[in-house]
């Protein structure tokens, strides 16, 4: 089942615009992770952001994380028409103390940039 | 180096054959992981080898599903006596440890259509 939500579902932007996609998830994290998917075939991981960490930075990509409200964004600054993809968050949880990697996956947020 | 590479990319079979999903991890990964792509359940984990540990299956939505790894290397993931709700893109993805830290690298996906 998917633990995480995201909205919006899809996104339509220009270029040069910023795209913000939003991610919640129910239970405990060890860590988020977001991903890109091209045309529904492989995942490319792009960034993680750990539980005690509460923004993080790759480039034009920006990533904050909520524990408390159990929530995550992915802001993606100065948008391109090679930024047309989907995008998933993840998140790993801790398993009785052991470090786990199993990802529980999000709905996805189609973004589409317009040239 | 080489990524995940999985084969075949697209299979097509008539319900209620069996199929066999083949997948390379990145040489020297001890972790892989089996997910599906379906448009109605999003991505979904289906199981999880971590060196030579037993795999966690906990994902495998029937006993119609099943996975080896041999040598700790190559992986397949068989499925018996296909049904039409197993339409979906089979992904797999390998990390160097498997902890929940790691990089999972994901292949291009075998998408299954079961007619």
């Amino acid at each position: 089942s998917q633990q995480g939500e995201e909205d919006p579902q899809a996104l339509s932007i220009q270029e040069g615009e910023n795209a913000t996609m939003n991610c919640s998830y129910k239970t405990s994290i060890n860590n988020l992770q977001w991903y890109r998917q091209n045309s529904g075939r492989g995942l490319v991981h792009l960034i993680l952001i750990r539980s005690n960490e509460r923004e993080k930075h790759s480039g034009r990509l920006r990533v904050t994380l909520d524990t408390s409200k159990k929530s995550s964004s992915l802001l993606i600054t100065a948008s391109r028409a090679a930024d047309t993809a989907s995008y998933f968050c993840a998140t790993a949880r801790w398993r009785g103390g052991t470090s786990y990697g199993k990802l529980t996956f999000g709905q996805g947020t189609i973004l589409t940039v317009h040239p | 180096g080489a990524g995940v590479s999985q084969s075949p990319s697209n299979k097509v079979t008539e319900k209620g054959k069996d199929v066999e999903l083949r997948c390379d991890p990145i040489s020297g990964h001890t972790a892989l992981y089996w997910y599906r792509q379906s448009l109605g359940q999003g991505l979904e984990f289906l199981i999880y080898f971590q060196g030579n540990s037993a795999p966690d299956k906990s994902g495998l939505p029937s006993d119609r599903f099943s996975a080896e790894r041999t040598g700790g290397s190559v992986s397949t993931l068989t499925i018996q006596r296909t049904q039409q709700e197993d339409s979906a893109v089979y992904l797999c993805a390998s990390s160097p440890a498997g902890r929940d830290t790691d990089t999972q690298y994901f292949g291009p996906g075998t998408r299954l259509t079961v007619l």
